[in-house]
């Protein structure tokens, strides 16, 4: 019973290519968010949803655009893909934004 | 803006020995820092969350301080195992989460 899924698990790609990961949670958590961590391991956030509204961008390019279907889904689309776009993709789940984080297993994207 | 460091960015230490994480942050007004621990390919676990207003949160082995005053957190692993070695990493909550750039543990056994 996973309780924050991500798919797929890796991801390679050619550049301009357009692609999307899926995130699903089972918690009944109203809040959801897309992370990413680059190859030197820092984790950003890039956005936040509530309820199914966006409340976080924090300046990622026009070429993201996040998608919350519902409460439980926010799925992360990519336009026209660049190399510096290779990185690991977090989704995470929260009760409301302040109270832990519970983050899915990434998605390895590589483009090449 | 938000700044998050954790000193050391690596440690190594013989199984049994009292762990000692840093982490410190440059703004005060935060509503929670959690800390968490990423295995290498994996996703991140919550270990310990502490509200602004508490001053430490314990939780079987580790036990985690706050001082939002001086923009200081500390955790603390009691008598390490071989499993406990990750990554570390600390998050601090305004409107949303900083995280530092973790620091990775290796007990050896």
């Amino acid at each position: 019973d996973t309780a924050v899924s991500q798919t797929p698990k890796y991801l390679v790609t050619q550049m301009g290519n357009d692609k999307s990961i899926k995130c699903e949670q089972n918690l009944g958590h109203d809040t959801m968010y897309w992370y990413k961590q680059d190859s030197k391991k820092f984790l950003k956030i890039m956005f936040s949803y509530n309820n199914k509204e966006l409340i976080i961008n924090e300046t990622v390019p026009n070429r993201f655009s996040p998608k919350s279907p519902d409460k439980a889904h926010l799925n992360l689309h990519i336009n026209s893909l660049e190399l510096g776009d290779s990185a690991v993709y977090f989704c995470a789940s929260s009760q409301d934004s302040g109270r832990s984080q519970f983050f899915g297993p990434g998605t390895r994207l590589t483009v090449l | 803006k938000q700044e998050v460091t954790q000193i050391p960015a690596a440690l190594s230490v013989p199984e049994g020995e009292n762990l000692v994480l840093n982490c410190s942050f440059t703004d005060s007004a935060i509503y929670n820092l959690q800390w968490f621990r990423q295995d290498p390919g994996k996703g991140l676990t919550s270990l310990l969350l502490i509200q602004s207003s508490q001053r430490e949160q314990t939780s079987g082995r580790l036990n985690a301080s706050l001082d939002k005053s001086s923009g200081r957190s500390t955790l603390y692993i009691a008598a390490s195992q071989p499993g406990d070695s990750a990554t570390y990493l600390c998050a601090v909550h305004d409107y949303k989460l900083s995280f530092g750039a973790g620091t990775t543990v290796t007990v050896r056994a």
